[in-house]
């Protein structure tokens, strides 16, 4: 089945990491994303990760993958209040017809306080 | 990164009316356009995928005649919620994804959704 899960809020102090986790159930995924959404705003690609990558660094963003427990986390090097959003987990399957579609967690609601 | 654009951004009409949404990728041909559906606190839910000059693939448990997705060029993908009632207010957002000279394919570029209130 297709079912990406993930919490749905997190709070962190400013200057601290956040890490947002997520598992997901298709072990076909080929790519795996982070989106951000802003209040009023559409989704954001963050980062992406290929499923046969265990870990992406891209500036104080982190995402490691654990394909055998189909689990993806991103870590948030000093967390800033403009990091406050709607983080959603994603992974990109095969669909019927052979193209790929993505298929999205919930969402955590990131709130960092100053 | 490549703009993807929705018109309306919000739009409130009466029960049994039919309500159409724009979606424009503005600088780049996208060959295959999303739409989602997304309610409060909830995952974006996946309606169809659409590729362009060809019908629409819903996705299980959706109207295909309730909700019509036309994908006539490669820069513009429409919805029509025909005869709306009100659960079918919600927030829809469009997302499209480019060919071989397009951004990566593996990138969806995502319109800031669409509003939909049905009284």
């Amino acid at each position: 089945g297709e079912d990406v899960e993930q919490s749905l809020f997190l709070s962190v102090r400013e200057g601290d990491s956040s890490v947002i986790n997520c598992t997901y159930t298709d072990s076909s995924s080929t790519y795996l994303y982070w989106y951000k959404q802003e209040p009023g705003a559409g989704l954001q690609l963050l980062t992406y990760i290929f499923s046969n990558m265990d870990m992406k660094q891209d500036q104080r963003l982190t995402v490691l993958l654990n394909k055998k427990d189909k689990h993806l986390s991103l870590r948030i090097a000093d967390t800033q209040t403009g990091d406050s959003a709607i983080y959603f987990c994603a992974e990109s399957i095969e669909g019927n017809t052979g193209g790929f579609k993505t298929i999205f967690g919930a969402g955590t609601r990131l709130f960092v306080k100053a | 990164g490549a703009v993807v654009s929705q018109h309306p951004s919000w739009v409130i009409c009466k029960s049994g009316t039919s309500v159409k949404i724009e979606c424009r990728s503005l600088d780049f041909q996208a060959t295959t356009m999303f739409w989602y559906r997304q309610f409060p606190k909830q995952s974006l839910m996946l309606m169809a995928t659409s590729n362009e000059g060809s019908k629409a693939t819903y996705e299980q448990g959706v109207e295909k005649d309730k909700f019509l997705i036309n994908h006539a060029s490669l820069t513009l993908s429409t919805l029509t919620v025909t005869s709306a009632h009100p659960e079918d207010s919600s927030f829809y957002i469009c997302s499209a994804r480019g060919g071989s000279k397009a951004p990566p394919f593996y990138e969806q570029f995502f319109g800031p959704g669409t509003r939909l209130t049905v009284l």
